[in-house]
């Protein structure tokens, strides 16, 4: 059974906390990806990466950064957590079929994260 | 920003019950465009990925169809059940890009 995993349901953190999320993915997937879903708000994507040590920007980067030091794994990091990151965070992974574009690949999902910023 | 929006917000229906929603996205520079189910407490998973003008996808008593010229797509199910109840998401890519941009969703309840 394919399973991408993230470190935490919920989590509880204060303003200017340096957060970590971690997601682990185990079908030796290249690409991987950060969102965030808001109450009204779609799925927002805030970085994601095709390969180890690669990443790009989506969306809503800002006051985020991200790590990829090996291929199943992809941390997200809050600098400096702020009130307005509170958020269900999720994290999915999918196949690189080598075409260099991969929309036609669905996405496995983790069961997200819900952060708390007090 | 592309634009991608589905309607309705939500849906509340009886067991037994068919149903469909509508996703809408760009027209132009079409690449694909992805169905995905968001039970709540689990994880989003996907249900169709559709690629071609005219596409139609089943999965059981869900089926999905595709207009890219217009820009719609709309995903129906049959004899709504209980396990149903879900958010469905559906996110688009363009030609130009490389990474999809998801709906707002449309909630849908179903009940005995």
């Amino acid at each position: 059974d394919v399973k991408v995993t993230q470190s935490s349901r919920y989590l509880v953190k204060r303003t200017g906390e340096k957060v970590f999320l971690e997601c682990v993915q185990d079908m030796d997937h290249e690409n991987m990806f950060w969102y965030r879903q808001d109450p009204g708000l779609g799925l927002r994507l805030i970085y994601f990466s095709y390969d180890v040590k690669m990443k790009e920007k989506g969306d809503i980067p800002e006051g985020y950064s991200v790590s990829r030091e090996k291929k199943e794994r992809f941390s997200l990091i809050l600098e400096s957590a702020s009130t307005n990151q509170t958020s269900m965070y999720l994290c999915a992974s999918s196949f690189d079929s080598g075409t260099g574009r991969n929309g036609y690949n669905e996405q496995f999902f983790g069961p997200g994260t819900r952060l708390t910023v007090l | 920003i592309l634009n991608v929006e589905q309607s309705p917000q939500s849906l509340h229906v009886q067991e037994g019950d068919s149903t469909n929603f509508t996703c809408s996205f760009p027209s132009s520079n079409f690449y694909a465009l992805h169905w995905y189910r968001w039970e709540t407490a689990k994880s989003p998973e996907a249900l169709f990925v559709m690629t071609l003008n005219g596409d139609e996808k089943k999965k059981g008593r869900i089926s999905a169809t595709l207009n890219t010229k217009e820009g719609y797509s709309y995903l129906y199910i049959k004899g709504s059940q209980p396990e149903d109840s879900a958010t469905y998401l559906c996110a688009f890519i363009s030609g130009t890009a490389s990474k999809l941009t998801f709906g707002t969703g449309t909630r849908l309840q179903v009940t005995l």
